[in-house]
């Protein structure tokens, strides 16, 4: 059973564009974090956020935990060719049992045409 | 700077070959995490170590196996390789307590 839903799996887009990504789950987290994969590379830490309601902004990202703490969003605001990648959102604690241990969606792969 | 390598970069092996990934990390983290990377499955824990000699079962560790015997390195050994372990694998570390993992470059695994 996949713990984090993450939607949509795929995504292109023209630069410029906004989108929004979605990290839904029926569990609740001690946190949620998002990181960014190029291709051969591996995953990097964008945020992390762990107060329900809790908004970051990073940029041209915003990013948002619910307040239930079981979902999160990121938006791309003005989408730009180096935003192509894959995105993943890990939660961590509670429902993984363990604070130090993450589980992972599948990821939203996203590229942004120029 | 801190670093977390993976070696080899890229194997290709055949079936019912024992193959033995290396990981090293200079955090001097106490925590390492192996997992696998497949299409339609996003990242997968494999095993995970929370110190020198301490050793935990993830989600598919069937087939896998770790040893912990220094805080830098967390070695990943397949028994006999199987096509079904065709992947890439990455290895991350971690600050006690601490849910931000930072990720190796990753070793892409080919068994024929």
């Amino acid at each position: 059973t996949q713990l984090l839903e993450q939607s949509p799996q795929f995504l292109s887009i023209q630069e410029g564009e906004n989108l929004t990504v979605y990290c839904n789950s029926s569990s609740v987290f001690s946190s949620l974090q998002w990181y960014r994969q190029e291709p051969g590379e591996g995953p990097v830490l964008l945020v992390t956020v762990v107060t329900g309601g809790e908004v970051k902004k990073l940029k041209r990202l915003t990013f948002q935990f619910g307040d239930a703490r079981k979902d999160s969003s990121l938006h791309i605001t003005a989408a730009q060719p180096g935003d192509t990648g894959l995105y993943l959102c890990a939660g961590g604690g509670g429902a993984v049992g363990g604070s130090e241990k993450l589980v992972f969606g599948k990821g939203t792969k996203l590229t942004v045409n120029p | 700077d801190a670093e977390i390598t993976q070696s080899p970069r890229h194997k290709i092996t055949e079936t019912g070959r024992q193959v033995t990934l290396a990981c090293h990390q200079t955090w001097n983290h106490n925590n390492m995490f192996w997992y696998r990377q497949d299409l339609g499955h996003g990242l997968r824990l494999i095993h995970y170590s929370y110190g020198v000699q301490d050793t935990n079962k993830g989600e598919v560790s069937d087939g896998y196996s770790v040893s912990r015997s220094n805080t830098e390195d967390l070695p990943l050994t397949l028994e006999s390789a199987a096509s079904s372990q065709t992947s890439v694998y990455f290895c991350a570390s971690s600050e006690p307590d601490q849910e931000t993992q930072y990720f190796g470059p990753g070793t892409r695994l080919l068994v024929l």
